[in-house]
């Protein structure tokens, strides 16, 4: 099963809205990440926060962490159009020696004009 | 461009054939992750290598198996193929360290007819 489940499935804003996306995950984690990915096309890494971090920005993007209620989410603030695509939520979490990099289901985010 | 090269970018072939992904890493990283991404299963997390050894396991089927090569390049090989393993395959890499971000291919797509 997932690490991660994200809520929305889809969300659709016009352009200009801010977007927030939901992240819970089920086990003690190394740190959360959040990667976009643009249909059809390889995930891109937007923002990484650790697990002892409670709110992280870059640029547009703001993402914070509860890993108390085992939780993420991330604002994407003033959206634009190009901003469409899916956004998933990834833990990183230590398994047998290795680490895990485990994706949640993912939000479809529709920016319209 | 992230750096992590993966072909070939389509594939089709019959069921119960045999095919190769392979996938160079970004210069310098030294873990190589897997994953099939299938509409109805989302982004699943395969296997991961570090510098040569396996460290994590997640959903592999045993028709699959993979392995890094002491060039640091990654292959995945399918066997038995069915039309169920029709999907995406990325791979993704990562440096040495924790809370350090993965860098994905653009995947290749294995179309099983």
């Amino acid at each position: 099963s997932q690490q991660g489940e994200e809520d929305p499935q889809a969300l659709s804003i016009q352009e200009g809205e801010n977007a927030t996306m939901n992240c819970s995950y089920k086990t003690s984690i190394n740190n959360l990440q959040w990667y976009r990915q643009n249909s059809g096309r390889g995930l891109v890494h937007l923002i990484l926060i650790r697990s002892n971090e409670r709110e992280k920005h870059s640029g547009r993007l703001r993402v914070t962490l509860d890993t108390s209620k085992k939780s993420s989410s991330l604002l994407i603030t003033a959206s634009r159009a190009a901003d469409t695509a899916s956004y998933f939520c990834a833990t990183d979490w230590f398994t047998g020696g290795g680490n895990k990099l485990t994706f949640g289901t993912g939000t479809q985010l529709k920016v319209e004009l | 461009d992230s750096g992590v090269t993966q072909t070939p970018k389509h594939l089709i072939t019959a069921t119960g054939q045999r095919v190769t992904l392979r996938c160079s890493p970004r210069s310098g990283d030294l873990s190589v992750y897997w994953y099939q991404q299938s509409l109805d299963q989302g982004l699943q997390f395969l296997i991961q290598y570090y510098n040569g050894e396996e460290r994590a396991k997640g959903n592999i089927l045993e028709r699959f198996s993979a392995q890094q090569f002491p060039d640091l390049h990654s292959e995945l090989n399918l066997s038995s193929l069915e039309l169920g393993d029709s999907a995406l395959y990325f791979c993704a890499s990562s440096s040495r360290g924790l809370n350090t971000e993965a860098f994905f291919g653009q995947g290749t797509r294995l179309t099983v007819v």
